[in-house]
């Protein structure tokens, strides 16, 4: 079946452009997750949404950052005036989420993100 | 102190060794732990999660102390298949999946 879809693959952009990265999620996953990665780091939470809850923006790291959920499956990661250190690679990850077990987050390929 | 520490390395050993990655977590609260693996240029995937009693899948072998807030991951006999940077995550939080990520240890496996 199909997995994590992320896109574009690559974006480049100018500092201080707005940029949309879009996430679609594994069919049926009711937990979604947002990533950064940066050079040389290791993941970097950012944002979590787990069905119709308030999701957790505790890894956002400024308010240029926000995201949102759709209906529950696509979601969009939007950052504002887009900074030289905002260059990463920007993953999602879902998973099915029965409450009270973990389970196995998926994730997708990434989009990286330059800004020039 | 980072909440997930790993020596990054890179351990580069030959076909056929043995080798072990050690992690340390601050968080003596932790609920579940795991080693994900990161080809170069890829997305991390689950290698295995890592009980109490400790685990063995194959070559690997995880383990966990909780009293010294260690994990461990060993590789037997390795394959040049093997060559990836190896991630040592920790659930922090049971009420949620949210994941926190070491900044992982590169493993080069030459022939």
């Amino acid at each position: 079946g199909a997995g994590v879809s992320q896109s574009p693959s690559n974006k480049v952009t100018e500092k201080g452009k707005d940029v949309e990265l879009r996430c679609d999620p594994i069919s049926g996953h009711t937990a979604l997750y947002w990533y950064r990665q940066s050079l040389g780091q290791g993941l970097e939470f950012l944002i979590y949404f787990q069905g119709n809850s308030a999701p957790d923006k505790s890894g956002l790291p400024s308010d240029r950052f926000s995201a949102e959920r759709t209906g529950g499956s696509v979601s969009t990661l939007t950052i504002q005036r887009t900074q030289q250190e905002d260059s990463a690679v920007y993953l999602c990850a879902s998973s099915f989420q029965p409450t009270g077990s973990y389970n196995e987050q998926f994730f997708g390929p990434g989009t990286r993100l330059t800004v020039l | 102190r980072k909440e997930v520490e790993q020596d990054p390395g890179p351990f580069n050993v030959p076909e056929g060794a043995t080798v072990a990655f050690n992690c340390t977590y601050s968080n003596s609260a932790s609920q579940s732990f795991f080693w994900y693996r990161q080809d170069c240029r890829k997305e991390p995937k689950l290698l295995m999660s890592v009980y109490s009693s400790g685990n063995e899948d194959g070559r690997f072998t995880a383990q966990l102390n909780r009293a010294s807030q260690y994990i461990s991951l060993l590789i037997r006999d390795s394959k040049l298949s093997d060559s990836a940077t190896y991630l040592c995550v920790v659930n922090m939080d049971p009420n949620t999946d949210k994941l926190i990520f070491g900044t992982g240890t590169r493993l080069q496996v030459f022939p």
